[in-house]
């Protein structure tokens, strides 16, 4: 089967970093994405990877090993706003997005 | 540009009614999808269109069905509704097929009694 494993629940300080691990089993691989979703509202991206290694926009970054099944997404100098949760979704070999649970990050002052 | 606008915001249906979820999308996309989030469960995919004139079952798609007509929209009709479809639904549309960002409506809480 397909499967996509995130942390349920993480917590980080304000101004810190923190790190959201994604690991994936899936029938053929094509591509990462880190999704953001605040509480109440739509998805709405943040990332893609389909090559291994880092890519870095702003704050956030993601990183892709594909012989590890693995990614994650860092948030460097948190902010009160970036409590939201985190989806991790993978392209499989039909092209169809299979989702991860999410993992709700809590920042503290 | 709206994006993608979904109608209504919330609902309460009554079992065994039936019900249509709107959505629309400006900006010429070729692929929606349909999904309903519960909570401690990702996305999960109920029908998705490639193209105007087809569409496509997801993982969940018991219970509803879809159209879609032209680009701009894409219905879910749920015939007769039952309490295990109290849900969020989102619907999201991408330029083409497959591996694509996609891009989500507003959507659509739906409490079924």
């Amino acid at each position: 089967g397909q499967n996509i494993d995130q942390p349920t629940e993480m917590t980080a300080t304000e101004g810190a970093i923190v790190q959201i691990n994604c690991t994936y089993q899936t029938s053929g691989f094509n591509g990462l994405f880190w999704y953001q979703q605040h509480a109440g509202e739509a998805p709405t991206f943040l990332s893609y990877n389909v090559l291994d290694g880092l890519e870095e926009k702003g704050r956030f970054s993601s990183f892709l090993s594909r012989s590890k099944g693995y990614s994650y997404l860092l948030l460097k100098e948190l902010q009160m706003k970036d409590s939201a949760s985190y989806l991790c979704a993978v392209t499989d070999s039909n092209y169809q997005l299979i989702w991860g649970a999410g993992t709700k990050l809590i920042i503290k002052p | 540009t709206a994006g993608i606008t979904q109608a209504p915001t919330s609902q309460i249906l009554a079992a065994g009614r039936s019900m249509t979820l709107r959505c629309t999308q400006d900006m010429r996309h070729n692929a929606m999808y349909w999904y309903r989030q519960d909570l401690g469960l990702g996305l999960r995919l109920i029908h998705y269109s490639n193209t105007a004139g087809t569409t496509g079952k997801g993982e969940v798609p018991d219970g509803y069905s879809v159209s879609r007509a032209n680009t701009d929209d894409f219905p879910l009709t749920l015939a007769s509704a039952v309490p295990s479809q109290t849900s969020v639904y989102f619907c999201a549309s991408s330029p083409g097929e497959g591996g694509e960002t996609q891009y989500f409506g507003p959507g659509t809480r739906l409490l079924v009694l």
